[in-house]
This record gives C-alpha cells, sequence and structure tokens, in this order.
C-alpha cells in the first residue's frame, strides 16, 4: 500500500521558534510537495520538488524553506514561526513528470503557533 | 487570475444522488481532478477528467465540459461514509494544480 508519513500529526510552538515538519514517502515517488491547507481556502502550494536535492517555490513560499537531501524524505522547516503559520500542513507525492495531478496524501500536521 | 469555485457546502440525504459542481478559469487545461477528504484526514483521489464526457467509477461519475469550464462529482445511492469534503482541482498549462476550496457534504439518514 502506498504511504506518506508525516512526523507530527498536531505541534504546538511559540513565535519565533524554528519548526520542522518531516514528510517520508515509500512509493520511490520522483515528486514531493508541501501545502497548507485552511478553512475557506483551497490547498496552497509551498514548495516542491521533482528531484533529490531539486526545489522549487510554489504559490506561498514566503517563511518557508524546504529540504530534500533523499529521494524519499521532503522537509519543510519554519525558521522563525509566526501566528500566520498556523494551519494544516499536507505533504503530498506523485509519481513523475506528467503525473502530477494524482497525489498520494500524508495525514497531515497541524501546527498552532502561539 | 485563476480561479476555481465550488459550493461551499451541500446536504443530501441517505440513498439519494448528489451533483457537486465545479466551474473553473485557468491559464491552460491538463487535466481536472476530483479528491475526497473526510474530516481530519487526508485527501485521496477521485477521478480525473481530461475529455469531455463522462467517467463512470462505481457509485462516482465525474463530468468534464472543456469548453464552459466545468465538471461536476456525481455520486449515487449515498452513504453515510460519503459525508466528506470533495475538492475539485485542475492542472493549469505549467502542470501546477489549481485548487478550489472544496465542497463540504453532509448526509442526513
Amino acid at each position: 500500500d502506498v504511504k506518506v508519513t508525516q512526523s507530527s500529526r498536531y505541534l504546538v510552538k511559540r513565535t519565533g521558534e524554528k519548526v520542522f515538519l518531516e514528510c517520508v514517502q515509500d512509493m520511490d515517488h520522483e515528486n514531493m510537495f508541501w501545502y497548507r491547507q485552511d478553512p475557506g481556502l483551497g490547498l496552497r502550494l509551498i514548495y516542491f520538488s521533482y528531484d533529490v536535492k531539486m526545489k522549487e517555490k510554489g504559490d506561498i513560499p514566503e517563511g518557508y524553506s524546504v529540504s530534500r537531501e533523499k529521494k524519499e524524505r521532503f522537509s519543510l522547516i519554519l525558521e522563525s514561526a509566526s501566528t500566520n503559520q498556523t494551519s494544516m500542513y499536507l505533504c503530498a507525492s506523485s509519481r513523475g513528470q506528467g503525473d502530477t495531478g494524482e497525489l498520494f496524501f500524508g495525514e497531515g500536521s497541524r501546527l498552532t503557533v502561539l | 487570475g485563476q480561479n476555481i469555485d465550488q459550493p461551499t457546502e451541500m446536504t443530501a440525504t441517505e440513498g439519494a444522488i448528489v451533483q457537486i459542481n465545479c466551474t473553473y478559469q485557468t491559464s491552460g487545461f491538463n487535466g481536472l481532478f476530483w479528491y475526497q477528504q473526510h474530516a481530519g484526514e487526508a485527501p485521496t483521489f477521485l477521478s480525473y477528467n481530461v475529455l469531455d464526457g463522462l467517467e463512470e467509477k462505481g457509485r462516482f461519475s465525474s463530468f468534464l465540459s472543456r469548453s464552459k469550464g466545468y465538471s461536476y462529482l456525481l455520486l449515487k445511492e449515498l452513504q453515510m461514509k460519503d459525508s466528506a469534503s470533495y475538492l475539485c482541482a485542475v492542472l493549469d498549462s505549467n502542470y501546477q494544480l489549481i485548487w478550489g476550496a472544496g465542497t463540504k457534504l453532509i448526509i442526513k439518514p
């Protein structure tokens, strides 16, 4: 069975703290994505990666960075968390070029920044 | 700008049929996707349409009209477990997914 695993389901952090959200997929997928999901808004793409060591900015990259040192792992980093980054963060993967629409999602990480 | 519109919430009765509409305006089109997301869970893929017409998959069907920028998801013989949010997404000319805000479907006995 296809699986995307996110390290933490729920996190509570303080303003200014550094936050790491980890995502691992076991499907040998090329593409990995980080989204945030907020009520009343569609999923918004933060960063994505089509290959190891490669990263591309999505629609809302400000305040975030990512790391992809291994094919199966894609990390999202909030260097200095702010209250407006309180959200549900979803990691997703897909097979490869031309197959970016069928995404496999992790369970999500709900981050609260106080 | 790019835009995907779908109703915020719909209510239907167990055993009935419901149609969830999605209209889109995007820069280019490389396919339309529907995902299902139960509360507190990850979205899961339901369907993909790239050509006009109806795609049927069991109790779920998805329709696309590219000329009208319109799609719908049809759910038949509704079950309580179909209570979820349904997300419409379009793959644009850059092969990026543009997402609607989702339609929360409430099923009543």
